[in-house]
């Protein structure tokens, strides 16, 4: 079945940086865009970006530019996402979403995020 | 980026219909996406563009547009439905958002 499963949990001081991998399977890995999406505790949602597995292209909210970068590596169906210079309130819970919509079949189209990973929680604590 | 704001919380009577709103300024030219979460899992898509079911979603939920205004309608709530619902759309400079989120109570 089409799943992503997700690196396990990390604690981390204030400045370093945490990578969270993101396994995919039971899909053509390439034909679809992942996300990362973050939740702090008993908080909401928040878009981080996104990678094109096929090309490795990413797009990022403006508000990570700089800290955070994205790879794929197609030969292990694998997408990382790598968040620097750590803070406190990146205390959060982190997600890999799977793009709903096939590339490139779908153009511009998005159907949603239809596949999550199980979530990777991230402390960051002196 | 745009804001979408939802309602905290909402209760509805187990059967009874339970409306969720979400406000911004951005819908009418975005479509609108909804999650439930319920607590320690992952978000799982139960609505895309607006109305759209994806397959396996009971067919008691369901969505609807009107202007700067979207709703998710829970028809005939279960008490499984209890869960966090988030909106999502896009905004123009093509950013994923999400609204703040609404706790649905069956009781």
């Amino acid at each position: 079945q089409v799943q992503l499963v997700q690196s396990g949990a990390e604690a981390k001081k204030p400045g370093a940086s945490v990578q969270v991998s993101c396994k995919a399977s039971g899909y053509a890995f390439t034909n679809h865009y992942i996300h990362w999406v973050r939740q702090a505790p008993g908080q909401g949602l928040e878009w981080m970006g996104l990678i094109s597995p096929s090309g490795g292209s990413t797009s990022f909210a403006q508000k990570f530019q700089g800290r955070v970068t994205m790879t794929a590596d197609t030969s292990t169906t694998t997408v990382s996402m790598e968040l620097t210079s750590l803070r406190p309130e990146d205390t959060a819970v982190y997600f890999c979403a799977r793009d709903g919509a096939v590339v490139p079949t779908d153009g511009d189209n998005f159907y949603g995020m239809d596949v999550w990973g199980q979530g990777t929680a991230v402390t960051v604590s002196s | 980026s745009s804001e979408l704001i939802q309602p905290p919380a909402v209760s509805v009577s187990p059967g009874q219909t339970a409306r969720i709103t979400c406000s911004g300024d951005a819908l009418p030219k975005q479509y609108a996406y909804w999650y439930q979460q319920k607590p320690g899992q992952a978000p799982v898509l139960v609505i895309y563009k607006d109305h759209e079911r994806p397959s396996g979603i009971p067919d008691r939920f369901s969505g609807a547009s009107s202007g700067t205004t979207v709703t998710l309608t829970i028809s005939g709530a279960l008490a499984e439905d209890e869960a966090d619902y988030f909106c999502q759309s896009a905004d123009s400079n093509g950013e994923y958002v999400f609204g703040s989120g609404t706790r649905v109570t069956v009781l």
